[in-house]
């Protein structure tokens, strides 16, 4: 079965130090890769995608995220963190076998970055 | 502005009185989709559509109906609410190709008593 996992709740980070939240999926052929992030009280928006091509993929935001096919992974990063940074962070992949329909969501991570 | 909204926002209700959440975008996207956020469970799928009068289950389809009548409409039913049924809920939609990012609306977050 397809899956995402996020293996930390929470990620804390002092601001200008560089970030990290993780991402391991399992899918069946080529995934179909996206972050999301939310705010409070709001809906998620897009940061960044991985469809094809370079494995190092750039955002919103600053953001970018590297696709590493050997070890199933997408973890998102930024240089430099920001405190307007701290949000809840998805990750998600597209289910290709449904042609894409079906979305798996990760659990999130939280992030904080204190000042 | 290219939205998805919904309605309502906030709706506290009793057990088994039926209710409709609305969602509806004006990006004339072919796919929608529902979805329910629980803590530490993260999001998980209700049902889609991949066009008008095609819609098919997701992860979680148990107490809960859609329909799509109108590209632009995407209605989530819950015929009898449950207790469990309590969370936040989030409508979404794409372009009908898989790799595009889904675009969501703001949430309606739903007490069931």
């Amino acid at each position: 079965a397809q899956s995402v996992a996020q293996p930390e709740d929470q990620v804390n980070v002092a601001e200008g130090n560089p970030l990290t939240v993780k991402c391991t999926y399992s899918v069946s052929g080529n995934p179909y890769l996206f972050w999301y992030v939310q705010y409070p009280n709001r809906g998620l928006q897009f940061l960044l995608k991985y469809i094809t091509g370079d494995n190092l993929v750039k955002g919103s935001y600053g953001f970018e995220a590297e696709f590493n096919k050997s070890q199933t992974s997408f973890h998102l990063k930024k240089p430099s963190a920001l405190v307007s940074d701290s949000a809840l962070y998805f990750c998600a992949v597209r289910d290709i076998r449904t042609g894409g329909f079906k979305t798996i969501f990760g659990a999130g991570t939280r992030l904080f970055v204190k000042a | 502005e290219a939205q998805v909204t919904q309605n309502p926002r906030y709706l506290i209700t009793v057990t088994g009185k039926k209710l409709t959440v609305t969602c509806s975008q004006n990006m004339n996207h072919e796919y929608m989709s529902w979805y329910r956020q629980d803590p530490g469970l993260g999001l998980r799928q209700i049902y889609y559509s991949m066009n008008v009068e095609v819609t098919d289950k997701g992860d979680v389809p148990e107490g809960y109906k859609v329909s799509r009548k109108e590209k632009r409409n995407f209605p989530l039913i819950l015929e009898s609410p449950s207790p469990n049924q309590t969370s936040l809920y989030f409508c979404a939609s794409s372009p009908r190709d898989e790799s595009y990012e889904q675009y969501f609306g703001p949430g309606t977050r739903l007490t069931v008593t």
